[in-house]
């Protein structure tokens, strides 16, 4: 059976600081793989989503970047946090989002301070 | 563009049914509905693929209207256990985009 694995849970982070989550998936290959952030009682904003290995699809331009630089691995970051990029990240992946659902990973709590 | 949820939130008291309404702007290719808790991550419940289509599973079900670009999701006799927050998510056609556009969300809580 497929699982996803995101880390760390919980982060508090001061201003500036680089951030890097990581986010793994286990029993599946090639999937597509993508992270959310979720404000305090707000919706799932998709922030990026990669189909393969090298290939990412940006959908907020702000100072967060993702990397995949292994097929089941898919990378969040950032060089210096700001505070509104405190909030819910979420990693998630699917076979094909046309046909099948997301599984979502437990998420990271983000405080930056 | 992102599907509309309604309502934006509702109470209920647990064994009273509710609907929730997703309604698109744009064709519908596929429709996902899920559930997230309070500081968990969502949990997917079902894909809705054609048209007409139907789906359920204990006491929550959903249909997809593709002509009038919607879907509802029905939750009968409501339990405790079904408060949280509702997303749906419209899915992308086969040479889209290969992402989901989530609505906003339907606040559910269901009281004793």
């Amino acid at each position: 059976s497929q699982t996803i694995h995101q880390w760390p849970a919980t982060l508090v982070q001061p201003v500036g600081s680089p951030l890097s989550l990581e986010c793994t998936v286990e029993g599946t290959s090639n999937p597509n793989l993508y992270w959310y952030r979720q404000a305090a009682g707000r919706g799932l904003q998709l922030l990026f989503y990669s189909v393969g290995i090298g290939q990412i699809s940006s959908e907020v331009p702000q100072n967060l970047s993702a990397s995949r630089p292994q097929d089941r691995q898919f990378i969040l970051s950032s060089k210096k946090l700001l505070l509104s990029d405190s909030g819910f990240y979420l990693c998630a992946w699917s076979r094909d989002p046309g046909l099948y659902g997301y599984t979502f990973g437990s998420g990271t709590r983000l405080t930056v301070v | 563009q992102q599907p509309v949820q309604s309502p934006q939130a509702v109470i209920l008291r647990e064994g009273e049914d509710a609907v929730i309404n997703c309604s698109s702007s744009k064709a519908l290719y596929s429709v996902h509905w899920y559930r997230q808790k309070h500081g968990e991550a969502p949990v997917f419940l079902m894909i809705l693929l054609k048209g007409g289509e139907q789906k359920g599973h204990d006491k929550i079900s959903a249909s997809f209207n593709e002509k009038k670009q919607q879907s509802s999701l029905y939750l009968t006799a409501s339990q405790l256990s079904y408060s949280g927050t509702y997303f749906c998510g419209t899915g992308p056609t086969r040479q889209g985009a290969q992402k989901l556009v989530f609505g906003q969300g339907t606040r559910l809580t269901i009281n004793p």
